[in-house]
């Protein structure tokens, strides 16, 4: 089975650009997902499709694919986006397809 | 828009089972491809299983093969999510989630 590998933190100061990669060797051949979730809420999508934004997620959220890595970029980050973010894509390599998700990674915005 | 709404904390035995419900708003139960994922204290998310609406099979994760039930009841737009022969190891916060929109969660505590 596949596997989806994430740094286990990121550190940036407020009005910096946060990038959090996830590596995986599905995901040249599947979409990958992002979720934010902050203490005590269920996770909240804010990337799919590798680099599509969902309704009211803002702008300085991004996403990009480069072979078995898919990049999440938080821009001018914010406080407020100090969370936990996961990736996710599709494990294909069974019969039947499974939802892999990498383990996360805690973003500190100092 | 979709809205699951879960129901409450359970506390069990290990060997016991538990079942939890996801009542849908919006769609129907049987529009949505609804899948569970559980998240112990501390730990990443963790994916169990889910239903395809389009191919009508339910699809579970390996970990959980013999243990795992995912039903539904389109009478009531709820779906259920039933782990059995409980252990210390399955306390977690479980949601229902199409990936897109999620449940509030539903803390499963075994403890004897």
């Amino acid at each position: 089975s596949y596997e989806l590998t994430q740094p286990p933190s990121v550190s940036v100061s407020p009005g910096q650009t946060a990038r959090i990669s996830c590596s995986g060797n599905t995901l040249p051949r599947q979409y990958a997902y992002w979720y934010q979730q902050k203490p005590g809420q269920a996770p909240m999508l804010v990337i799919y499709n590798d680099n599509e934004r969902p309704s009211g997620i803002p702008e300085r959220f991004s996403g990009s694919s480069s072979g078995t890595t898919v990049t999440l970029t938080i821009s001018g980050v914010q406080a407020e986006d100090e969370a936990d973010y996961y990736c996710q894509s599709a494990d294909t390599s069974g019969p039947s397809g499974e939802v892999i998700f990498g383990g996360g990674t805690r973003l500190t915005v100092l | 828009q979709v809205r699951l709404v879960q129901s409450g904390a359970e506390v069990k035995k290990p060997g016991a089972s538990v079942k939890v419900s996801c009542k849908v708003s919006g769609y129907t139960v049987t529009e949505l491809a609804m899948h569970w994922v559980r998240q112990a204290p501390g730990k990443g998310l963790e994916w169990m299983g889910h239903f395809d609406p389009e191919d009508g099979k339910t699809i579970y994760s390996q970990k959980f093969q013999g243990r795992l039930t995912m039903t539904e009841d389109t009478s009531t737009d709820t779906a259920y999510m039933e782990l059995s022969s409980l252990k210390s190891e399955d306390t977690a916060v479980y949601y229902c989630t199409t990936l897109t929109d999620w449940g509030q969660g539903t803390l499963v505590t075994v403890s004897s």
